[in-house]
């Protein structure tokens, strides 16, 4: 199986700053008929997952903007412009090319 | 709008049974693959299975297959998960997640399974 990696685990963010979560993959994440099946997942506390990014750099309906992807094979970025207070939660990547689908470890982003 | 809402969770013996469902409403049910993706406590999300639109094909993780079975019922847009030999480790709230390609665009709410003697 694919094995998806996250960096940091954890990153205390200080309000109106900028945040950044690396999700690297073990294998290249290009699927033969050319799309990137990778996606980031916000969970808030007590809450379920919510998708914020799809494809690598797709923003979801009603996602805020300052939410961003980007990346290309195996190393991958979700970058909030400035967090608020709300951005707080769980943030986590996964992978759909391969065979079974696989969800990186998560990164806890909470205030300092 | 999407809804999914899973119930049917609980506690449960090591090796008993439980059935869990998904009742699906805001889109055309039975156009979509359905997952099933759990979260153990203090762990990463984990796939479970999924099924195909008409129900005809289905998919499971290894750790599951031959004890859990994946089914829908598309005139009544539901979901189902049927959990058998269950095991300490299947502990997790389990997630039904509506999959297009495996980008899981939308989610349930959970159900929390408990097995636990």
């Amino acid at each position: 199986d694919v094995v998806m990696t996250q960096s940091p685990l954890s990153l205390p963010v200080t309000l109106g700053q900028p945040a950044s979560i690396s999700c690297r993959s073990s294998q290249s994440l290009v699927h033969s008929n050319g799309n990137t099946y990778l996606a980031w997942f916000q969970q808030r506390p007590g809450q379920s997952p919510r998708r914020l990014i799809y494809k690598v750099s797709n923003r979801d309906s009603g996602v805020p903007d300052r939410f961003s992807g980007s990346g290309s094979g195996t190393d991958f970025t979700l970058k909030i412009s400035r967090v608020e207070a709300e951005d707080v939660g769980v943030y986590f990547c996964v992978q759909g090319t391969h065979w079974p689908p696989v969800f990186g470890p998560g990164t806890k982003v909470d205030i300092k | 709008e999407v809804q999914l809402v899973e119930s049917g969770g609980g506690l449960v013996q090591p090796g008993g049974s439980l059935r869990l469902s998904c009742a699906a409403s805001g889109f055309t049910f039975s156009n979509y693959y359905i997952n099933w993706v759990r979260q153990a406590p203090g762990k990463e999300l984990e796939w479970v299975a999924n099924i195909d639109p008409d129900g005809s094909n289905t998919y499971y993780v290894d750790s599951v297959k031959g004890r859990f079975t994946i089914s829908r019922d598309n005139p009544k847009s539901s979901l189902y998960l049927q959990m058998n030999s269950l095991r300490a480790e299947d502990t997790a709230v389990y997630y039904c997640a509506r999959g297009v390609d495996y980008m899981f665009d939308f989610w349930g709410q959970g159900a929390l399974v408990t097995v636990s003697s």
